[in-house]
């Protein structure tokens, strides 16, 4: 089964910090998308990767950035986090059409 | 596609009782599509998906149909239980790597 982890079910942030969003994969996918989620809006996409040190915009990457260092690590990062950040954090992988998601992690800044 | 809004469609139905999800997409030369089930604070699960050369799929205790004509598909879970009680989406790709993903259907299972 493809397992796709995140660093943290849930997170707590103040305005302006900078957040780290970790997220690992473990079945050798070349993809790898960061979502967000909140209610009303559904899934949008924020930035994803389809080789090591390459990445794409999505539709939302305003005030993100990530990293792809190594071909199972994909990271997300809120250089200063803003209360309108606080969201639901989906991670996901692939190597085909379908996508396969981390558990989420709950970013809440304060 | 599917529309967005604050609340999600519902759909409740007694255990042991079939669940049909509905699902409406706008592109005719979508030639792919999956379900997924996301339970409350958890990620999105793939449960199946189609091609489109096909019109039916089965799988354990799910089945979706796929009706090109009208640009529609459904989910039908056989003799649900309190286990699948979630929000279900479809999706479908969109070119390049994004994908197009529903509002979803919460579904809930009455005892």
């Amino acid at each position: 089964d493809v397992k796709v982890t995140q660093s943290s079910r849930y997170l707590v942030k103040r305005t302006g910090e900078k957040v780290f969003l970790e997220c690992v994969q473990d079945m050798d996918h070349e993809n790898m998308f960061w979502y967000r989620q909140d209610p009303g809006l559904g899934l949008r996409l924020i930035y994803f990767s389809y080789d090591v040190k390459m990445k794409e915009k999505g539709d939302i990457p305003e005030g993100y950035s990530v990293s792809r260092e190594k071909k199972e690590r994909f990271s997300l990062i809120l250089e200063s986090a803003s209360t309108n950040q606080t969201s639901m954090y989906l991670c996901a992988s692939s190597s085909g059409l379908a996508q396969f998601f981390g558990p989420g992690t709950r970013l809440t800044v304060l | 596609g599917e529309s967005v809004g604050l609340h999600l469609p519902t759909l409740s139905v007694q255990e042991g009782d079939n669940s049909i999800i509905n699902c409406a997409y706008s592109n005719s030369a979508s030639d792919y599509f999956i379900w997924y089930k996301q339970e409350s604070g958890k990620g999105p699960q793939f449960i199946i998906d189609i091609r489109s050369n096909m019109d039916k799929r089965q799988g354990q205790r799910v089945t979706v149909l796929l009706n090109k004509t009208v640009k529609h598909l459904s989910l039908q879970i056989a003799a649900t239980q309190p286990g699948d009680s979630a929000v279900y989406f479809c999706a479908e790709p969109a070119g390049g790597f994004k994908t197009i993903f529903g509002a979803g259907t919460r579904l809930f299972v009455k005892a």
